[in-house]
């Protein structure tokens, strides 16, 4: 059974300060998302990575995609308060045999507070 | 364009109860996937459908069911409710299987 493990769980920056979340997965996959959320809000997508090498930026935000190690990271550079979230990554693979379905596996998701 | 749409915002529900959840995806997208996600958890997939076809099932109990109309919308139903189906239930739509998601804003279930 594919397995997503993020972290930190918890982070807590200052804002000018540069952080990285890890985004661990037991299987290989097909796609990995990174999503934000604010509380008691929906799922915002921040980015899709489709292979080994790719290396998406946003923003502050960059995500890259490490398929050989089934490692992800999302960087933050020079943080603002604004980015204070909840981040998750999630991995898209098939999951029927010979099949061609789809379904998102999450990790727990980082909570990002950044204080002035 | 409109995104994906759920209804209700927020339902409170009492032990042993039914309940339906309504999504509507964004228009042309023919794929729509249900989500639980408990408070400090990523969602938990629970059901996919494609062209009014179930493409899958999570592991959740029988008690959780859902359905596809030819529009496309969903729904999710949930019988004889436990106070652990609290939770934020999130509908995402997709143009196919294989395509990227949006989700809409969710449904947030109380049950007491």
């Amino acid at each position: 059974e594919l397995k997503v493990e993020q972290n930190p769980l918890f982070l807590s920056m200052q804002e000018g300060k540069n952080y990285t979340i890890y985004c661990n997965y037991s299987t290989t996959s097909d796609r990995l998302y990174w999503y934000r959320q604010d509380p008691g809000k929906s799922l915002e997508s921040l980015f899709v990575l489709l292979s080994n090498g790719a290396v998406k930026q946003e923003g502050r935000l960059m995500a890259s995609l490490d398929t050989k190690a089934r490692l992800s990271t999302l960087h933050i550079t020079a943080a603002v308060h604004d980015l204070s979230a909840t981040y998750f990554c999630a991995v898209d693979k098939i999951w029927n045999s010979g099949g061609s379905n789809y379904k998102l596996t999450f990790g727990k998701g980082t909570l990002l507070t950044v204080n002035p | 364009d409109a995104g994906v749409t759920q209804s209700p915002t927020h339902l409170i529900k009492t032990r042993g109860q039914q309940v339906t959840l309504r999504c509507s995806p964004i228009s042309g997208h023919k794929s729509v996937s249900w989500y639980q996600q408990v408070l400090g958890q990523g969602p938990q997939f629970i059901f996919q459908y494609y062209e009014k076809e179930e493409r899958g099932r999570g592991n959740f109990p029988d008690r959780f069911s859902a359905r596809q109309f030819p529009n496309y919308s969903s729904e999710l139903n949930v019988n004889a409710l436990l106070l652990g189906d609290s939770a934020l239930y999130l509908c995402a739509s997709s143009l196919s299987p294989t395509a990227g998601y949006t989700f809409g804003s969710g449904t947030r279930l109380t049950v007491v």
